[in-house]
């Protein structure tokens, strides 16, 4: 499987401000997905990112509040905007590896919004 | 109704017990099926697929009921070091992203 990392690692930010996390795997990947996972819950795709084209978000989440850029095959990065208190969060990223689409998660970012 | 619907538990279970877990799935389109799991403050991991004709891996146990639409994943011998959380995760035909159960915690109990 990739080996996934992301920066940072955690953040507390304040409300109103922006926080960009960024994703890098060890092996270039057609596909990079994003998910939030709220305190308590289980995983919530957010968008699925492909290189050279614009990200396909998931019902309830756009573009201008998570902007995602894809630049290459081994690297994406996930802009969390104009944050809220409902905003703080997990968000992890994962990419697709094996024979039955399986994924594989980085380790997380822990983002806690004041 | 949720793609994937677990029970929360909690299952406290002794060591050496047997336990099993439960997910069922709400479209009869789907076509790949996995167990993960995760522990406290960390990501999900993959702890196996789940093939249409049943598999094992050690002490787990995992198997696919396509008429009923449900998974079961089966630990034995239980060992303190399986106190986590188990995700019932599914894929739709055509679609790439998982769709996660809420998650069933165990503790295993010295």
């Amino acid at each position: 499987s990739a080996v996934i990392s992301q920066k940072p690692s955690r953040d507390i930010c304040q409300r109103g401000t922006s926080l960009t996390i960024q994703c890098q795997v060890d092996s270039q990947v057609t596909m990079m997905f994003w998910y939030r996972q709220q305190p308590g819950q289980s995983l919530t795709l957010i968008a699925t990112a492909n290189q050279g084209s614009e990200a396909t978000y998931e019902s309830g989440f756009v573009i201008d509040k998570f902007p995602i850029s894809r630049p290459n095959l081994t690297f994406s990065t996930l802009t969390v905007s104009n944050m809220s208190p409902e905003d703080s969060s997990i968000y992890l990223c994962s990419v697709e590896g094996g024979l039955f689409y399986e994924q594989y998660f980085g380790p997380g970012t822990r983002l806690t919004v004041t | 109704r949720k793609e994937v619907e677990q029970d929360p538990g909690p299952f406290n279970v002794p060591e050496g017990a047997t336990v099993a877990f439960n997910c069922t799935y709400s479209n009869s389109a789907s076509q790949s099926f996995f167990w993960y799991r995760q522990d406290c403050r960390k990501e999900p991991k993959l702890l196996m697929s789940v093939y249409s004709s049943g598999n094992e891996d050690g002490r787990f146990t995992a198997q696919l009921n396509r008429a009923s639409q449900y998974i079961s994943l089966l630990i034995r011998d239980s060992k303190l070091s399986d106190s986590a959380t188990y995700l019932c995760v599914v894929i739709k035909t055509g679609a790439n992203n998982l769709f996660f159960g809420t998650g069933t915690r165990l503790t295993v109990i010295p």
